[in-house]
């Protein structure tokens, strides 16, 4: 079955670190691959996605990459801001389905 | 633009008794509109695929009986869980689906909803 693994957490950095979260996937064909955000007390929102293979996709500085050979779509982000803390969720979607699949989820806290 | 809204925002309820749980499209309307839950440390698990106007599609495992859905109109879906009892103490979460808003097709999620049942 469709499934995706992201690295646990909880991540904490200090201001202006390098960001890395890893989302690896299991599917059969071809998925579009999303990371979603949840702020503290909000509902997720769509970070950026990504619908075939080597297509980046990127927002709000974050980018992450569809690559296929490693069946992987990590989160970066060069310098993150005590804003980005929240919760990440990496997830995808087969053609044809809206229905999304998540992973578990990586806390990220960032200290000034 | 794309909000939706779930209410309340968190329950506490006894054993046995039903809750009701809303889902609303503020600003868009959603043929379609998903339900998750989603316990502590755990990813988001669908439950059922709601669509406007026909029954609710349920993920395999979830009991159709327990969580009933209705989603009367393109702006609301409710998630009712019936006799609750405790080991359904959860985060439930909704989404709605936004063919073509802001130029893509996406899913809207709501804020959550928190069930304790005692």
């Amino acid at each position: 079955g469709n499934s995706v693994t992201q690295m646990e957490g909880p991540v904490t950095l200090s201001e202006e670190a390098f960001l890395t979260i890893n989302c690896t996937y299991t599917a059969t064909g071809y998925p579009s691959l999303f990371w979603y955000v949840q702020y503290p007390g909000e509902g997720l929102q769509l970070l950026l996605k990504a619908t075939k293979a080597d297509d980046k996709g990127s927002n709000k500085g974050f980018e992450a990459t569809y690559r296929k050979e490693t069946t992987s779509f990590h989160l970066e982000k060069g310098s993150v801001q005590v804003s980005d803390s929240a919760v990440y969720f990496c997830a995808l979607k087969k053609g044809g389905s809206e229905k999304l699949v998540f992973g578990k989820g990586t806390k990220l806290t960032v200290n000034p | 633009g794309a909000v939706v809204s779930q209410h309340p925002s968190w329950v506490i309820c006894k054993s046995g008794t039903s809750v009701k749980i809303e889902c609303r499209s503020l600003d868009f309307q959603a043929t379609t509109m998903f339900w998750y839950r989603q316990f502590p440390k755990q990813s988001l698990m669908l439950m059922a695929t709601s669509n406007e106007g026909s029954k609710a599609t349920y993920e395999q495992g979830v009991e159709k009986d327990k969580f009933l859905i209705n989603h009367a109109s393109l702006t609301l879906s409710t998630l009712t869980v019936t006799s609750a009892h405790p080991e359904d103490s959860s985060f439930y979460i909704c989404s709605a689906y936004a063919d073509r808003v802001d130029g893509a097709d996406t899913q809207y999620f709501g804020p959550g909803t928190r069930l304790t049942v005692l």
